[in-house]
């Protein structure tokens, strides 16, 4: 099986901030690399597919990149309703789309 | 509009049967899988299975194997996630939601999960 590893678990920010959260693969998993947004209740939100390509409606601040086993989720200028918890999945390993961990953006 | 609308939270006793429901509209339901995902009390997200509402074609990521059934109706554009025997340990937050191929800038083809259901609470406590 193929394992995701992000990291921070968690980070704290502040409005105007960037960070970077870091998915690592257990092995290469070529782009097939998905990221979500979550917040407190809700269900996640698809930001980013194939590693890099941004859904549509998703700001411009977001953006991935990666490739392989390395994978980075990078939020320029944070906004507040940035703060919630981030998913990366691999879509390589079809049908088992394992999730990584998450990683929570708290603000500072 | 597209949606997912799954069914309301349930609260039930240890050994007890259960069937949750997620059914789509807005798009031919029939043509996209449907995964299910599980999200225990404060914990992330789990990968439970997926299904082929064409075909019933199914499956189970192997930590969820032999302990729920998924399955659906494609009349009634309804993909379900059933327990026969719950235990406390199943409560959790159930989420579902549409497989979709999204076609990068680079040109590749990718599985992502584009339409999720509000999720449904199951509580299951003596």
């Amino acid at each position: 099986d193929i394992q995701m590893t992000q990291s921070p678990f968690s980070l704290s920010a502040s409005v105007g901030d960037r960070v970077t959260i870091t998915c690592r693969a257990s092995q290469s998993i070529s782009n097939f690399l998905n990221w979500y947004q979550q917040k407190p209740g809700k269900a996640p939100k698809l930001l980013i597919s194939g590693a890099s390509t941004l859904q549509s409606g998703v700001p411009s601040r977001f953006s991935g990149s990666g490739s392989g086993t390395d994978f980075t989720l990078t939020i320029t200028s944070l906004q507040p309703e940035d703060f919630a918890t981030y998913y990366c999945q691999q879509s390589y390993s079809k049908p088992l789309y394992t999730f990584g961990q998450g990683t929570k953006l708290e603000i500072k | 509009e597209v949606q997912l609308v799954q069914s309301g939270a349930e609260v039930k006793k240890p050994g007890e049967s259960l069937r949750i429901s997620c059914k789509g509209s807005g798009y031919s339901f029939s043509s996209y899988w449907i995964g299910w995902v599980r999200q225990m009390p404060g914990k992330g997200l789990e990968w439970m299975g997926i299904i082929y509402p064409s075909d019933s074609q199914t499956t189970y990521s192997p930590s969820f194997q032999g302990q729920v059934t998924i399955s659906a109706d494609r009349s009634i554009s309804t993909a379900y996630l059933q327990w026969y025997s719950l235990k406390a340990s199943d409560t959790a937050m159930y989420f579902c939601a549409r497989r979709v191929d999204v076609v990068a800038t680079t040109g590749g083809r990718y599985e992502a999960f584009d339409i999720w259901g509000q999720g449904t609470m199951v509580t299951v406590a003596s």
